[in-house]
């Protein structure tokens, strides 16, 4: 097993670039999905597979991997976007999530 | 349109059971792999459990391995989540959601509202 350590909280400012990490304490490259939540809402899928954007999740959402840090961008960041940030991968028989990054745009 | 809806949350006391479901619909139920992932309240997500389109392969976490049973009904379209034994830490929402790669990666595309367990 092996954790996804994100970092508690990221500004920044409306029209600006977020950029949220997710370090893997691990050798192997394990393919990383990016989750949104909003409070009282349930989580939002918005990349998958390092890199993908699934239908309906804005240009603005991009994601990598390398290096063993998978990280979330989100260009020209809105004030709808704010909200929790969690990262995920798949470790064979396990599902491992980040603790989460809650995004304030100021 | 492709929903989750889950059932069967509620106040239970240390040592007790209850049973979740989680019915789809929309979707080609057959065809999904599902898990079982919670949160509880103010913290993060964790994923507790999966299963296969066939519920022939079932995973579970540590933290409820021995405790928890994953199961589905394809024709019913209902997934489902017997929980024994229950502990103040399993209070949480718990959500079903559906894996979108059919096994190989594990990301989780469609998701349910949840239903709140509250073991105290």
């Amino acid at each position: 097993s092996y954790d996804l350590n994100q970092p508690p909280s990221v500004s920044v400012s409306p029209g600006q670039a977020a950029i949220i990490t997710c370090p893997a304490e691990t050798s192997e490259h394990k393919s990383v999905s990016w989750y949104q939540q909003k409070p009282g809402r349930s989580p939002l899928l918005v990349i998958y597979q390092d890199n993908q954007r699934p239908s309906g999740i804005p240009e603005r959402f991009s994601g990598s991997n390398s290096g063993g840090t998978a990280t979330l961008t989100i260009s020209g960041t809105q004030p709808m976007d704010e909200a929790d940030y969690f990262c995920q991968a798949c470790d064979g028989a396990t599902a491992v999530f980040g603790g989460g990054t809650r995004l304030t745009v100021l | 349109q492709e929903q989750l809806v889950e059932s069967g949350g509620g106040l239970v006391e240390p040592g007790g059971s209850l049973r979740l479901s989680c019915d789809a619909s929309g979707v080609i139920f057959s065809d999904d792999y599902m898990a079982w992932i919670r949160q509880a309240p103010g913290k993060g997500l964790e994923w507790i459990s999966y299963i296969s389109n066939s519920g022939t392969t079932i995973y579970y976490a540590d933290s409820v391995k021995g405790r928890f049973t994953i199961s589905r009904d394809n024709p019913r379209t209902s997934l489902y989540l017997q929980m024994n034994n229950l502990r103040p830490e399993d209070t949480a929402v718990y959500f079903c959601a559906r894996d979108g790669d059919y096994g190989d990666y594990w990301y989780f595309d469609l998701w349910g509202r949840g239903t709140l367990v509250t073991v105290s």
